[in-house]
């Protein structure tokens, strides 16, 4: 069966430092990958999606960079981050050019 | 454009059913599902429905379409405490994929007291 991870679940960052969360996915291949931010008590913002490898589309401008180094790996990052950015992050996938999508546990980020 | 608007909050008895309503724009959507949001933790898929169908059940859980007015409904039966959580509505068409991938509601919370 298909398994996705993220991590870390928990991360605490000051202002200015970079940003390096993972997800990877496990038991499927060529799946469509998704990054998500959600703010408190807010619904899902998509930031990123990506068909394959290398293959990124940015939803909304920001601080904020997504890359696919390996299939089913995929990887958001930032060099300096904002107070904005705090929030809770959640990747998902789905078979590729098909619905619905599965979501990973998440990744609770501060920013002090 | 599409939208998907839910109603922020519901509050029920253990034991009692929950009805918590979903209303969407984009009457071309193909499929359109329920998650839920434990505290702290992503979403988990509970259900979903093919546009073609006005109902879908699944042990405690009633999906019910109407596409004429663009409602869906989730019911739950027998509320739990552990079913206290955060409902999300979400729409699709077929063969979407990328940015028109899924869009979601705000998401109900869904207070069950015991």
């Amino acid at each position: 069966s298909q398994t996705i991870h993220q991590w870390p679940a928990t991360l605490v960052q000051p202002v200015g430092s970079p940003l390096s969360l993972e997800c990877t996915v496990e038991g499927t291949s060529n799946p469509n990958l998704y990054w998500y931010r959600q703010a408190a008590g807010r619904g899902l913002q998509l930031l990123f999606y990506s068909v394959g490898i290398g293959q990124i589309s940015s939803e909304v401008p920001q601080n904020l960079s997504a890359s696919r180094p390996q299939d089913r790996q995929f990887i958001l990052s930032s060099k300096k981050l904002l107070l904005s950015d705090s929030g809770f992050y959640l990747c998902a996938w789905s078979v590729r050019g098909r619905q619905p999508q599965h979501f990973g546990d998440g990744t609770r980020l501060s920013i002090l | 454009g599409e939208d998907v608007e839910q109603s922020l909050f519901l509050s029920v008895r253990e034991g009692d059913s929950s009805v918590i309503n979903c209303t969407y724009t984009d009457s071309s959507s193909t499929y359109l599902y329920w998650y839920k949001q434990e505290p702290g933790a992503g979403l988990q898929l509970l259900t979903y429905i093919f546009s073609n169908m006005d109902m879908k059940q699944d042990q405690r859980l009633t999906v019910l379409l109407n596409k004429k007015d663009k409602h869906l409904s989730l019911r739950i039966a027998d509320t739990q405490t552990g079913d206290s959580a955060i409902y999300f509505c979400a729409e699709s068409k077929e063969g979407d994929t990328g940015r028109r991938a899924l869009t979601f509601g705000s998401g109900t919370r869904l207070q069950v007291q015991p």
